[in-house]
């Protein structure tokens, strides 16, 4: 089945600077990247997805790379804020079970003032 | 409008006991999913269900866990005989129709096994 690795674990930066967090998957059939933000004692929330037909999605501040070929993804934060403190997870899924979605172990984003 | 709801929020049982948790998707979302989330660990995938069409329990540990969805809306996660390492977070989650879409986490249940 498909397997999904995160880095890094843990994640420190300035206010201000830009944050990169890694994801691996094994399955090539994975065609769904989805990322999850999941506050202190909140429950996790999308913040972004990518579909395997496009290679880069942007939203704002936020933005994901897709490369197929070396099977990673990878979100990028820029103009970090304390708000954007949270723990962040990636997630796959393909086709032919499209609701089971495999997620990564997690980044602990820590923006400091 | 209302968003995924989970019932009881938190509980402690003893082990070896039955818990039922209960989630309530977002009305009209036709597909319900659940998930654990151990302490600081990832969301591990347990079940989905869609529609009318038979669920994906691939991802149930063991014969221990079951759950069922009546009437394509409340759904209930069934824990047998339950032991220490079942302690976690069950997450529900629901997305408005079959596909790669938008999943809507629910609070979650903290269950504690003593």
């Amino acid at each position: 089945g498909e397997n999904v690795e995160q880095h890094p674990s843990t994640l420190s930066v300035q206010e201000g600077d830009s944050a990169v967090i890694k994801c691996t998957y094994s399955d090539s059939a994975s065609n769904y990247f989805p990322w999850y933000k999941q506050e202190l004692g909140k429950r996790p929330q999308l913040i972004i997805d990518i579909r395997s037909n496009v290679g880069e999605k942007k939203d704002q501040r936020i933005a994901v790379t897709l490369n197929k070929t070396a099977k990673h993804f990878s979100l990028h934060i820029t103009e970090t804020q304390p708000e954007d403190s949270a723990v962040y997870f990636c997630a796959a899924s393909k086709g032919d079970s499209w609701g089971k979605l495999q997620f990564g172990a997690g980044t602990q984003v820590v923006v400091t003032p | 409008g209302a968003g995924v709801s989970q019932s009881p929020s938190n509980k402690v049982t003893e082990k070896g006991k039955d818990v039922e948790l209960r989630c309530d998707p977002i009305s009209g979302h036709t597909a319900l999913y659940w998930y654990r989330q151990s302490l600081g660990q990832g969301l591990e995938f347990l079940i989905y269900f869609q529609g009318n069409s038979a669920p994906d329990k691939s991802g149930l540990p063991s014969d221990r866990f079951s759950a069922e969805r009546t009437g394509g809306s409340v759904s209930t996660l069934t824990i047998q005989r339950t032991q220490q390492e079942d302690s976690a977070v069950y997450l529900c989650a629901s997305s408005r129709n079959r596909g790669q879409e938008t999943q809507y986490f629910g609070p979650g249940t903290r269950l504690l096994v003593l």
